[in-house]
This record gives structure tokens, C-alpha cells and sequence, in this order.
């Protein structure tokens, strides 16, 4: 079964600091995308972060970036210098068969 | 279209009622997909559409749900009989052949039947 967890169903910040979304997925699979997306109020899903199992290097977006731990299927999601405009809910997803599987989400508040 | 559409935004109905989506997708994307969000949940695959045929419809729930796509363009998503527990936002999503670039999502319509 291929699964997606968040663990921390909410999780808040300063602006200005970082903050680190947990997630784990599980796959049997050795070749495989992994995602971060954004849903702010508007209820539209924004890309942030896309990172390809097969790459060791963690990808970054600007303010955003990854540590993958592919041993340990993990894909954490980090935000550099928080802004008000980030809170949103978080969802981590994994891709395959062409579907993409998401987790149930963190809910980002950012602290003024 | 510059973005994925969907209409209506909101759509409240009453239990038993027949109801339909629409999704516009970005012109050009072969790739079209259906999921379903309910409250506090992440969103949930239903259907995959590949051009004008369903891929894998694998996620709808029953046979109450249904979604066609006859031009290859815009999709429809239908729901006969409604329950109250089909009440959730319903995402569409759209992109080009390949997916591992993430899909492009519209703004969803939320579901109320009452």
C-alpha cells in the first residue's frame, strides 16, 4: 500500500523564523516523485517543492527546500524566514501510476 | 484558459438530487483528474482521464459517481442520488502528458447537500 503521513496536524511559527513539516511515505518502489503543495483559503493546490527519488540532492525553491531521507522515506519540507503569506495548509504527496497520493495535511499559522 | 476552471464554485442540493461539476482545463493537457476533499482530509484520487477515456477510475466511491470527458477537453463529474456524506470540496486538476511535474489544480467546488 503506498500511504502518506503528516504527523503534526498544526504547527506554528514566528515570522521571520523557520519551521520544519514533517512527512513519511511509504512505497516499495525505487524510482518515484515526491511533492509538497500549498492550500491556502482559496482552495486552490499550489506546487511548491517537487524532488525525484532518484536525485540525492534536496531540492529548493527559493525560501522552501527538502531533506529527503530516502533510506528512511522521509520528506521533510523546511520554510526559511516565514512569512504571513505562508500560512496555508501543507499537503506532502507521492506520485505514482500517475496519481498523486496526499496526506492529510499540517495547517501552518504564522505568528505576526 | 490560463488556469484550470471549475463551476459552479459553491453548489448546495438536496439529498437525492442529481448534481454535476464541470471542469475547464488548461488547453493543451491531455491529463485531467478528479479528487474529492472532505473536511480536514487531504484530497482523495476518484478519476483519471487520458484524452477523452477514463485511465484509471479506481477511486469513485460507487456507481452513484460518474465523470465523462467526451471531447478530450472539458470534464464533468455527476453524482446521482446524493447523500449527505458527498458533501466535500471536489478538486480537478489538469496536466500535460507526463505527471511527474505535478498537476495544475482549479479552485474546487465545495458540495453541500442538505
Amino acid at each position: 500500500a503506498q500511504t502518506v503521513t503528516q504527523s503534526q496536524p498544526e504547527m506554528s511559527v514566528q515570522e521571520a523564523e523557520t519551521v520544519t513539516l514533517s512527512c513519511t511515505y511509504d512505497t516499495s518502489e525505487s524510482d518515484y516523485y515526491l511533492f509538497w503543495y500549498k492550500q491556502p483559503p482559496s482552495r486552490q493546490m499550489i506546487l511548491v517543492i517537487r524532488q525525484e527519488a532518484y536525485k540525492q540532492q534536496n531540492a529548493t525553491e527559493n525560501r522552501f527546500s527538502v531533506n529527503f531521507q530516502k533510506a528512511a522515506k522521509s520528506f521533510s519540507l523546511k520554510i526559511s524566514d516565514s512569512q504571513l503569506g505562508d500560512a496555508a495548509m501543507y499537503f506532502c504527496a507521492y506520485l505514482r501510476d500517475d496519481k498523486i497520493i496526499f496526506g492529510k495535511g499540517t495547517r501552518l499559522h504564522i505568528l505576526p | 484558459g490560463a488556469g484550470v476552471s471549475q463551476t459552479p464554485s459553491n453548489k448546495v442540493t438536496e439529498k437525492g438530487k442529481y448534481v454535476e461539476l464541470r471542469c475547464d482545463p488548461i488547453s493543451g493537457h491531455t491529463a485531467l483528474y478528479w479528487y474529492r476533499q472532505s473536511l480536514g482530509q487531504g484530497p482523495e484520487f476518484l478519476i483519471y482521464f487520458q484524452g477523452t477515456g477514463a485511465a484509471d477510475d479506481s477511486g469513485l466511491p460507487n456507481d452513484r459517481f460518474f465523470a465523462v470527458r467526451p471531447e478530450g477537453s472539458v470534464s464533468t463529474l455527476k453524482i446521482q442520488r446524493t447523500e449527505r456524506g458527498d458533501s466535500a470540496v471536489y478538486l480537478c486538476a489538469s496536466s500535460l502528458t507526463r505527471t511527474d511535474y505535478g498537476y495544475t489544480f482549479g479552485s474546487g467546488t465545495r458540495l453541500t447537500v442538505v
